[in-house]
């Protein structure tokens, strides 16, 4: 079972919506990563915390909006999305960041905007 | 720049075949890593093995075998007698330097059927 938790596994929300994916990990880890995965497609790498401070922005939309209250968790606000935004969002760990440090993901949660 | 292919997109096989993931790299770094991820329909990336560019010792793991060569930049994954549960995506990744973006080929969906 992965160590890295993400709530909630699926999301339907309107355009208007407001809301928030969560994700934890007590492996001690202290980078944390959001990705999102369209249908048939790799990941692709969203955000890079990195011992709470906000590393990596891969010019993603502010109606994305990151945040990582302590080094356990990590948010993801969502606000004023548009139905291409549907997609799986993984959220991931590693011990630091650095291209040594194996990343472990969550089992992502299924967002569809209607 | 780096680059991971993947060029098979779709193989099938039948329950107690062996079967080969092909994955090519590209990176004009000395030092990186290579992972392999499964992803089955539920959506988690599940970390399978990770590879540095000074080990290029074969791995086997159970069923599972992994055959770096340096000397055509590939990191083959092979599954011996698949079995059902083993469909699913396969990744393999790249990262490298101080970067903590893998970069991902665009997997290889097995199907294994009885």
């Amino acid at each position: 079972d992965t160590e890295v938790t993400q709530t909630p596994k699926h999301l339907v929300m309107g355009m208007t919506n407001k809301k928030s994916l969560k994700c934890e990990q007590h492996m001690g880890h202290r980078a944390m990563y959001w990705y999102k995965q369209k249908a048939k497609k790799p990941p692709e790498l969203m955000f890079v915390y990195s011992y709470e401070k906000l590393s990596i922005n891969e010019s993603v939309p502010s109606r994305f909006s990151p945040e990582c209250p302590n080094s356990s968790l990590l948010n993801l606000h969502l606000h004023a999305l548009q139905p291409e935004d549907s997609a799986l969002y993984l959220c991931a760990s590693s011990v630091r960041t650095g291209s040594g440090n194996t990343i472990y993901f969550g089992e992502g949660s299924w967002l569809t905007v209607v | 720049a780096q680059k991971v292919t993947q060029a098979q997109t779709e193989i099938s096989v039948v329950e107690k075949e062996d079967v080969t993931l092909d994955c090519v790299y590209e990176t004009r770094d000395t030092t990186y890593y290579l992972f392999w991820y499964k992803q089955p329909p539920s959506g988690e990336l599940v970390f399978l093995i990770r590879r540095n560019s000074f080990d290029e010792q074969n791995e086997i793991s159970g069923r599972y075998s992994w055959n770096f060569q340096k000397s055509t930049s590939s990191f083959n994954f092979t599954i011996t007698a698949s079995q059902v549960v083993d469909s699913a995506v396969y990744f393999c990744a790249l990262n490298t330097g101080t970067a903590s973006k893998l970069t991902f080929g665009t997997g290889t969906r097995l199907q294994v059927t009885l």
